[in-house]
């Protein structure tokens, strides 16, 4: 079966640095999904991605924050200067045209560990 | 905005007990999902529903739009069922989350 591949499964980065998480979407889908989910929270929404923009943001998905889909397969979510607070774990999904009938595709998660 | 609610937020159960968590939400939804949540924290889509009910192996879930009202239910409960069950939901403003129920199934 198809998978949202997520790379680091964990990382650990010192406050102000700048993290990349990256993710690999199901090939054949078109839409591309960041999630957070601090932990014993319940998991936020931060940023929906469409056709090489973003569709949607949440208020936490701020300046500090940034998705590319660089060559086609990969879609990546950058922080540029990491607080302690950012420290979650983050998740990538990705749904074919129609979310509301196929569903969602989720990867493993990135456990961010702001230290 | 959507507000999804979960009961309860725990259960400990004994192997082979039957199982329901509940989930109801404030607006209308075009899909309601489950998903479950293991201990290393993925995320793995049980079901979509949009009405009725659905069942896969031992996991049944089930909504009533009119209510705005969905259950999970888990029979012939296994300790490998343990693991947070979340409720999600896709309305206008995508996919909102409940908290989760956390489920331990004890042997």
């Amino acid at each position: 079966e198809p998978e949202v591949t997520q790379t680091p499964s964990h990382q650990v980065t010192q406050m102000g640095q700048e993290v990349i998480l990256r993710c690999v979407p199901i090939s054949n889908h078109l839409y591309f999904y960041w999630y957070r989910q601090i932990l014993g929270q319940k998991v936020e929404f931060l940023v929906s991605f469409y056709n090489n923009e973003i569709s949607e943001k949440s208020e936490i998905f701020d300046d500090q924050f940034s998705v590319e889909r660089p060559d086609g397969s990969n879609f990546t979510l950058k922080i540029r200067s990491t607080k302690l607070e950012d420290s979650a774990m983050y998740f990538c999904a990705s749904s074919s045209s129609n979310a509301a009938t196929y569903g969602y595709t989720f990867g493993s998660g990135t456990r961010l560990t702001v230290v | 905005k959507n507000e999804v609610e979960q009961s309860p937020q725990n259960l400990t159960a004994q192997e082979g007990e039957f199982i329901t968590i509940n989930c109801s939400y404030s607006v209308g939804i075009s899909a309601l999902h489950w998903l479950q949540q293991h201990p290393g924290g993925g995320i793995v889509s049980l079901f979509m529903l949009s009405s009725g009910k659905k069942k896969h192996g031992r996991l049944i879930a089930t909504i009533n739009i009119q209510e705005k009202h969905s259950s999970l239910h888990i029979t012939a409960s296994h300790p490998r069922d343990s693991a947070v069950y979340i409720c999600a939901v896709t309305g206008a403003d995508g996919l909102t989350f409940g908290k989760g129920t956390h489920l331990i199934i004890q042997p």
